[in-house]
């Protein structure tokens, strides 16, 4: 069964409204989540790290104050799109993976949210 | 920066024939390798990992790739592909850990013809 339940799956929103997109871990608790972006007809691009208890990490390129993210606990990362337009639709992931000493473990993706700003 | 190339943006084959899909990843001293499958509007699926050991893996639906450190590549392949078997197949790299901070290449699509 799924290891990651990311929620919804497809979402319509108009521009300048906000939307939250929520990633579950349902195995084990995940202190760190990860956030992808793939515009269509090419591949993943990390967005952020989500560390449970502090403040996300971006990376470069990547607007903190348009995609806010909050990990309020260790099975549950949220990514809220902010003042939404057109350019960010796109197809969001999540990942996690069970943290083990050796990190040999891969990561584990949701579903993925198709989002589509009108 | 750790990057991924995956020459061959789209690629056909019949079913029934034989594939390999190429890949190439950044020097690193200790790369944690993947191939993920994507079929359209869906999710990513792990087709298999190579962390250590054995250069040759075996993944899921009769896929297999071979780690080559001499060449930074990490290759699919499938011996005899099935209709089933078109879809977008990622290249995947980390090394801060298996499931930590993977790069992805730009995917091939793969369509089989009849």
């Amino acid at each position: 069964g799924a290891v990651v339940s990311q929620h919804p799956s497809w979402v319509i929103c108009k521009s300048g409204t906000s939307v939250k997109i929520e990633c579950r871990s349902l195995d084990f608790q995940a202190t760190t989540m990860f956030w992808y972006r793939q515009f269509p007809k090419q591949s993943l691009m990390l967005m952020a790290t989500s560390n449970e208890g502090s403040k996300a990490t971006y990376e470069q390129g990547v607007e903190k104050d348009k995609f806010l993210i909050n990990h309020a606990s260790l099975t549950l990362s949220t990514l809220t799109v902010t003042s939404a337009h057109p350019e960010d639709s796109s197809f969001y992931i999540c990942s996690t993976g069970k943290p083990t000493p050796t990190l040999n473990t891969e990561a584990f993706f949701g579903q993925g949210t198709r989002l589509t700003v009108v | 920066a750790q990057s991924v190339t995956q020459p061959d943006i789209h690629i056909t084959v019949s079913e029934g024939a034989s594939l390999e899909l190429r890949c190439n990843y950044s020097y690193g001293a200790t790369p944690y390798l993947f191939w993920y499958v994507q079929s359209p509007g869906q999710g990513l699926q792990l087709l298999l990992k190579y962390f250590s050991g054995d250069t040759l893996v075996q993944g899921i639906k009769g896929f297999e790739a071979e780690f080559k450190r001499s060449q930074s590549s990490f290759n699919l392949r499938k011996p005899s592909v099935h209709w089933s078997d078109a879809a977008e197949y990622f290249c995947a790299v980390s090394y801060s850990g298996g499931y930590q901070k993977v790069t992805f290449g730009t995917g091939t699509k793969l369509q089989v013809i009849p």
